[in-house]
C-alpha cells in the first residue's frame, strides 16, 4: 500500500532559523507529492507540490524537491517567521484504477518563537 | 466563490444519535471526499465521490454513509454515533489534470468538530 512518514513534532524554532521537515514515502506507481499547511482552527491548504522526479515545488519561501531515488520530499525554509507556526502535512497521490488515491502523513506541528 | 463550506462548525451528540454533516462546494469539482482528523493519525479518508451518483469507501468507512445527488453537495451521515467518532471532519474537493490521471490540488472546508458523549 501507499504510506507517508513525517518527522514527529512539535518542532520549535526561533524566528529566522532554518527549517527542515522530513518526509519519506512508499507508493505503488508514480505519485504526485504535496505539502499542505493547516493554521489553527482552519482546514488544510496547499503549500506546494511536485509531480515528477527532480521537480522542485516552492511557495512563500518554502521549498521541497521530489527525490525518487530516496523516496523523499523534505520541506525547507531558509528563515522562518512566527506566522509560519502551523501544522504541516506531507501527502501523495497516485492513480489507482482510474481514480486518485490520496494518502496523508500524520502532520508535523511547527512552533516559531520570537 | 465560497469554495468548500461545511455545517455545522461544532456539534455535540449522545451515543446512538444520528446526524448529517453538510458539505457544499461552488467550484464545480467532480471529486469530493470526507476525512476525519485525529491526533497523531493525520487525515484518514472515510468516503469519496468522483461525480454525482458515484461514491466509494475510503480507509475508515464503518459507521458512515454518503450520497452524491448533485455535483455541489456531499453530505456525510452518522447512523448511530459512537464515542469513537469524536473527531474533526473535513470535506474536500480534488482537482485533477491530465484527463484525471494526476491530482493537482485539494480544497478543504473549515471542518466540523464533533463530540460524541
Amino acid at each position: 500500500g501507499n504510506s507517508v512518514t513525517q518527522m514527529e513534532g512539535p518542532v520549535t524554532l526561533s524566528e529566522e532559523a532554518f527549517l527542515t521537515i522530513n518526509c519519506t514515502y512508499t507508493a505503488t506507481g508514480y505519485p504526485s507529492l504535496f505539502w499542505y499547511v493547516q493554521y489553527p482552527g482552519e482546514g488544510l491548504q496547499l503549500l506546494l507540490k511536485a509531480t515528477k522526479a527532480d521537480d522542485k515545488g516552492s511557495n512563500k519561501g518554502f521549498e521541497a524537491t521530489y527525490r525518487k531515488e530516496t523516496t523523499s520530499f523534505h520541506l525547507e525554509k531558509g528563515s522562518v517567521q512566527v506566522s509560519d507556526s502551523a501544522v504541516y502535512f506531507c501527502a501523495l497521490s497516485v492513480n489507482s484504477g482510474g481514480y486518485q488515491k490520496v494518502t496523508f502523513g500524520t502532520g508535523t506541528k511547527l512552533q516559531v518563537i520570537p | 466563490n465560497a469554495g468548500v463550506t461545511q455545517t455545522p462548525k461544532f456539534q455535540v451528540l449522545k451515543t446512538g444519535q444520528s446526524m448529517t454533516l453538510q458539505c457544499a462546494q461552488d467550484m464545480n469539482h467532480e471529486y469530493m471526499s470526507w476525512y476525519r482528523q485525529d491526533p497523531g493519525m493525520g487525515l484518514r479518508l472515510i468516503h469519496y465521490s468522483v461525480g454525482a451518483g458515484i461514491t466509494d469507501q475510503g480507509e475508515v468507512p464503518n459507521g458512515y454513509n454518503v450520497s452524491r445527488s448533485t455535483t455541489e453537495d456531499f453530505p456525510l451521515r452518522l447512523l448511530s454515533a459512537a464515542p469513537s467518532q469524536t473527531s474533526v471532519y473535513f470535506c474536500a474537493t480534488l482537482v485533477t489534470g491530465l484527463a484525471g490521471r494526476r491530482a493537482e490540488t485539494q480544497y478543504f472546508g473549515p471542518g466540523t468538530r464533533l463530540l460524541v458523549l
